[in-house]
């Protein structure tokens, strides 16, 4: 099956710094990726789609300026917390698509744990 | 607001036992109902997944129930064993412009006793 590689798989920051996840479709092209938050026992909610080379579409409640999601080439998009707070401590999951309609498949995940 | 209302919550069965798993959609737009299972801080994984033209799939010890008319699909699984203890999450998702989001259910712990 499809492979999607999420690093780092955890991540320890201080409260205002940035952090930067990368998600790696390790062998096939994503045409789409997305980009997940999950708290403790809770389902997961979709924060953004990021096509190829266009700008994000954020969910509503996102904020576009703090999570700064990049989709730079087939086989790798980025998520960026800008000016982390301990309230943005979560899991965050991307998952990968190679065509419309295909399947997405999802990488391990990131947590990420604001001091 | 399009959702997945997913039951039971959670789920204790005895090893060899079957563990079902219901959800219900509101929109009759989608036309592809996946499964999924996550394991304790790992992502989801595709476990099956059915189209609406077939009214049931199984793979191995899996089978997915789908009824269109009630807008109702199901996870059955059979023989159930401990490393099957997991989070199963059913979703749902439809062709459109904005690109084939899944809509997710709230997700079903299953522990399934030695």
């Amino acid at each position: 099956g499809a492979v999607v590689s999420q690093h780092p798989s955890w991540v320890i920051c201080k409260s205002g710094t940035s952090v930067k996840i990368e998600c790696r479709s390790l062998d096939f092209q994503a045409t789409t990726m997305f980009w997940y938050r999950q708290f403790p026992k809770q389902s997961l909610m979709l924060m953004a789609t990021s096509n190829e080379g266009s700008k994000a579409t954020y969910e509503q409640g996102v904020e576009k300026d703090k999570f700064l999601i990049n989709h730079a080439s087939l086989t790798l998009s980025t998520l960026t917390v800008t000016s982390a707070h301990p309230e943005d401590s979560s899991f965050y999951i991307c998952s990968a698509r190679g065509s419309a309609g295909g399947t997405q498949y999802f990488g391990p995940g990131t947590r990420l744990t604001v001091l | 607001q399009q959702q997945v209302k997913q039951s039971p919550q959670s789920l204790i069965v005895q090893k060899g036992g079957i563990s079902i798993i219901n959800c219900a959609y509101e929109n009759t737009a989608f036309d592809y109902f996946p499964w999924y299972q996550q394991f304790p801080g790992k992502g989801p994984a595709l476990l099956i997944a059915i189209r609406p033209d077939v009214s049931e799939k199984k793979e191995g010890r899996f089978t997915i129930s789908f009824n269109k008319s009630a807008k109702q699909f199901s996870l059955h699984i059979m023989d159930s064993q401990p490393g099957d203890s997991a989070t199963y999450f059913c979703a749902a998702t439809y062709s459109s412009a904005a690109g084939n989001k899944l809509t997710f259910g709230g997700g079903t712990r299953v522990l399934v006793k030695p």
